[in-house]
């Protein structure tokens, strides 16, 4: 069966900080990935998306980037992280039906 | 551009009694629909999702919602909740073919109270 982990769950890091955040998929092959982001309070918004190998379309201008090194690997990065990155970061993957299976969140808090 | 309307951003409700939570959408076009739930401080599970077929899905934990294409529905219910069901909810809706992306809506709080 198909799994998905991303880590680390939980970080603090002081304003202007690099940021790196991963993502592997399990039990399948070429899949769509995601990169979501949510607000204290608020609803999703996505940042990233890749349907292949170094293939991202970015969805929302920031100081964040996204890579795609692996077939089944996604990582999130900043070279610099503002106060306003602070958020729960989900990565997911899409089925055949369209339905995405998200990870367990990565909790980012910026000082 | 494809939208999706969550009308209620809370939902309190007693133990026991019936809920439904609403999702409207707009689309000019033939769509799936997913309905997903989020317990704090985790990410989204798949409730249940409308690919074709019968417009009345069944999903886990006892939920069930209906389409209702003239109306672009998709209405989220459970006949007895528990204290349990107490979490986020999101509506999506993606376009049969087309674009990779789904449209979610901004959520419904589910307060289940004892």
């Amino acid at each position: 069966s198909q799994t998905i982990h991303q880590w680390p769950a939980t970080l603090v890091q002081p304003v202007g900080s690099p940021l790196s955040l991963e993502c592997t998929v399990e039990g399948t092959s070429n899949p769509n990935l995601y990169w979501y982001r949510q607000a204290a309070g608020r609803g999703l918004q996505l940042l990233f998306y890749s349907v292949g190998i170094g293939q991202i379309s970015s969805e929302v201008p920031q100081n964040l980037s996204a890579s795609r090194p692996q077939d089944r690997q996604f990582i999130l990065s900043s070279k610099k992280l503002l106060l306003s990155d602070s958020g729960f970061y989900l990565c997911a993957w899409s089925g055949v039906g369209g339905e995405l299976f998200f990870g367990e969140g990565s909790r980012l808090t910026v000082l | 551009a494809q939208s999706v309307t969550q009308l209620d951003s809370q939902v309190p409700v007693f133990e026991e009694a019936p809920v439904e939570l609403r999702c409207n959408y707009s689309s000019s076009v033939s769509v799936y629909l997913f309905w997903y739930v989020q317990y704090p401080n985790q990410g989204l599970q798949l409730l249940l999702k409308y690919l074709s077929g019968s417009t009345l899905v069944k999903g886990i934990n006892g939920f069930e919602a209906e389409f209702n294409k003239s109306q672009t529905s998709f209405h989220l219910r459970k006949p007895s909740v528990h204290i349990s069901d107490t979490a986020e909810y999101f509506c999506a809706v993606k376009d049969w073919g087309g674009s990779y992306i789904p449209t979610f809506g901004r959520g419904t709080s589910l307060i289940v109270h004892p």
